[in-house]
């Protein structure tokens, strides 16, 4: 299986300021085939299901403000958020869809 | 409107089956996977399986070892996940979820508790 570790585990911002979550996987999710990563995001806000931001690393879903990106390749992937605004408090979670089984990171929670 | 609704919570004991239902709205069932992820308490989502909504095909998580079962009825453009040998490990949120064209998951339903106890 693809081991996926984010990092931090948690980490506070200030309002306005810049957010950056690490995910690594345990080996490469690019293929050679398409040269693309397969890789998404995923935002959780308590007692709610998760929600789609990103797909293939770095494609924002339709209405997800672009204050959030997406990079990385290979095993290193980052999910950024510009300028932080409150409502975007919640558990962010990877996942890579190269294989099955399909693996989650173990979730990075941001504060303000 | 676009839209997973999934079955009420369930309460079972140990050793029992459960099974959840996903019923799609808004768009064509046939068209896309439903998946089943389910997560505990402060834990990572945990991917169960699969099913392509048009042909029917699965594909399961190793980690069940066949205990789960995934079917669908494209009349009622419904989905059902079927957990056998229930144990208290088992409890948690279940979700079923909308997959395109790749395995990423686009449209999660509010998700299914349940409670496995004596």
């Amino acid at each position: 299986d693809i081991v996926m570790t984010q990092s931090p585990d948690s980490l506070a911002v200030s309002l306005g300021e810049r957010a950056s979550i690490n995910c690594k996987s345990s080996r490469s999710i690019l293929s050679s085939s398409n040269h693309q990563n397969y890789l998404a995001w995923y935002q959780q806000k308590p007692g709610q299901p998760p929600k789609l931001l990103i797909s293939w690393t770095s494609t924002r879903e339709s209405g997800v403000p672009d204050r959030f990106s997406g990079s990385g390749s290979g095993t290193d992937f980052t999910l950024t958020i510009s300028s932080l605004q409150a409502e975007d408090v919640a558990v962010y979670y990877c996942q890579q869809y190269y294989t099955t089984p399909l693996t989650f990171g173990g979730g990075t929670k941001v504060e303000i | 409107q676009v839209r997973l609704v999934q079955s009420g919570a369930e309460v079972k004991k140990p050793g029992a089956s459960v099974k959840i239902s996903c019923k799609a709205s808004g768009y064509t069932f046939s068209n896309h996977a439903i998946h089943w992820v389910r997560q505990a308490p402060g834990q990572r989502l945990e991917w169960m399986g699969w099913i392509n909504g048009g042909n029917g095909n699965t594909k399961y998580s190793q980690n069940f070892r066949d205990r789960v079962t995934i079917t669908r009825d494209t009349s009622a453009s419904t989905a059902y996940m079927e957990l056998s040998s229930l144990t208290p490990e088992d409890t948690t949120v279940y979700y079923c979820a909308r997959g395109p064209d790749f395995p990423y998951m686009d449209l999660w339903g509010k998700g299914t508790t349940v409670t496995v106890s004596s």
